[in-house]
């Protein structure tokens, strides 16, 4: 079964970091492109960060750049998030997502086809 | 960053009703749209990737179209298992954003 379990999360105070995890199984994870998307109590999903399948290449929603690190590990099917300097408003459930490529008309399209179960971070004194 | 606004953000209709949301971008994205359903406390599943492609397992009721700037995403007719919130989301830029949701509810 094609699963992804993240991990890490839980109540940290303003300014603190944290590291959340996210296993993935059924799938070889080497060669997908993964995404962290969150989502704050009561509102909408909002991408966090994506990485290439080997690791080499990442990108980061403006909120986050500078703060977060996307990195994974291939050998363990993991992917992570390191977050530093935690703010009020990066409370969220956090989740990991595969993404999957559709070639088209010589277009590359991509979605974000398996999902986790979240983790919440809390950010609060 | 690319903008994505949905319409309406919330909806009510019946079982067997045929609905319609629509989502715009800020600038064209050609056809780098996807869809999303997400249900309380679950995770998103995707619907519709390249804005009119029927993601596998997905229920054919369900179809996508637009390009450029302008989408829809349709339910033919409306089942007890598809009241949930419908998200848009753009892959043309790095920086990929979602629509604010569109909260689809029982009449």
């Amino acid at each position: 079964e094609v699963q992804l379990v993240e991990s890490g999360g839980g109540l940290v105070q303003p300014g603190g970091s944290l590291r959340l995890s996210c296993a993935a199984s059924g799938f070889t994870f080497s060669s997908y492109w993964m995404h962290w998307v969150r989502q704050a109590p009561g509102k909408g999903l909002v991408w966090v960060s994506r990485i290439n399948s080997d690791g080499s290449s990442t990108s980061y929603a403006d909120s986050v750049k500078g703060r977060f690190t996307i990195s994974r590990d291939n050998a363990k099917n993991t992917l992570y998030l390191q977050m530093n300097s935690l703010r009020a408003e990066d409370t969220a459930v956090y989740y990991c997502a595969r993404e999957r490529g559709y070639s088209s008309g010589g277009y590359y399209y991509y979605g974000m086809d398996v999902w986790g179960q979240g983790t919440t971070v809390t950010v609060s004194s | 960053d690319i903008q994505m606004t949905q319409s309406p953000s919330s909806l009510s209709a019946s079982v067997g009703d045929r609905v319609t949301i629509t989502c715009r971008a800020s600038q064209s994205i050609s056809s780098y749209l996807n869809w999303y359903q997400q249900k309380p406390g679950k995770a998103p599943k995707l619907l519709i990737y390249a804005a009119s492609s029927l993601q596998s397992g997905v229920p054919s009721r369900f179809s996508g179209s637009g390009s450029g700037t302008d989408f829809t995403l349709t339910i033919s007719s409306l089942q007890p298992e598809d009241f949930a919130t419908y998200y848009c989301q753009q892959s043309y830029s790095r920086g990929i954003t979602f629509g604010q949701g569109t909260r689809l509810e029982i009449k």
